[in-house]
């Protein structure tokens, strides 16, 4: 089944704490991206990616790091997690050929920072 | 400034009669245009997408939107509403500088009362 994973889906942390959650696709696409969910904010971008080793800053990159090192799988890094941090993230990956990139998304992950 | 707007933060039908989400955006260029819903405790899934080809679009479980060019408006309609619609609908649309990075609306949440 094609589908973006993410994981954990859940996880409650501690100030300064490093973290990472992961995301894969086994579509075989090119781009990927992660979004924080906030309520009355909507979707915003943090980081993306076009392809391997290509990565660059979304709307709101502050206190966030990713890395692309396989087309299959897009990480983000929280090195030192903060309470204005605990949000609702997606990730979401797409084909980069033809005109209309429709993005696939995971089923989220709720990260709570104490 | 491109922008989104869902007109309705609630909407409210019984099951059985029609549903209509409205969306409006703000553009000087012809985007791409998305219909994704969020189920509770679930990812975005994509309902459907406007790719120029028509002004009518049908999506999955019997959704279709309708772009209107000179109303910049792209509303999610369906002709009977069934109890699984209920979940938070947001239209989307791309960026003038890049058709990867998407502008959400606010989101709309569809009730539907037995």
């Amino acid at each position: 089944e094609a589908q973006v994973t993410q994981n954990p889906r859940y996880l409650i942390t501690v100030t300064g704490k490093k973290l990472t959650v992961t995301c894969s696709q086994n579509m075989n696409h090119e781009y990927m991206s992660w979004y924080r969910q906030d309520p009355g904010l909507g979707l915003r971008q943090i980081y993306y990616s076009m392809n391997v080793e290509v990565t660059d800053k979304g709307d709101v990159p502050e206190g966030y790091k990713v890395s692309r090192k396989e087309k299959r799988n897009f990480p983000l890094i929280l090195e030192s997690p903060s309470p204005n941090q605990t949000s609702l993230y997606f990730c979401a990956s797409s084909l980069t050929s033809g005109r209309v990139h429709e993005q696939y998304f995971g089923p989220g992950t709720r990260l709570t920072v104490t | 400034a491109q922008s989104v707007t869902q007109l309705d933060s609630h909407v409210s039908v019984s099951e059985g009669t029609p549903v209509l989400l409205r969306c409006n955006y703000s553009s000087s260029y012809s985007p791409s245009l998305f219909w994704y819903v969020q189920h509770p405790n679930k990812g975005l899934q994509l309902l459907l997408k406007y790719t120029s080809a028509a002004t009518l679009v049908k999506g999955i479980n019997g959704f279709e939107a309708e772009f209107k060019k000179s109303e910049t408006s792209f509303h999610l309609t369906k002709p009977s509403a069934h109890m699984s619609d209920a979940a938070e609908y947001f239209c989307v649309v791309t960026r003038m500088d890049s058709s990867y990075k998407l502008i959400f609306g606010s989101g709309t949440r569809l009730l539907v009362r037995p």
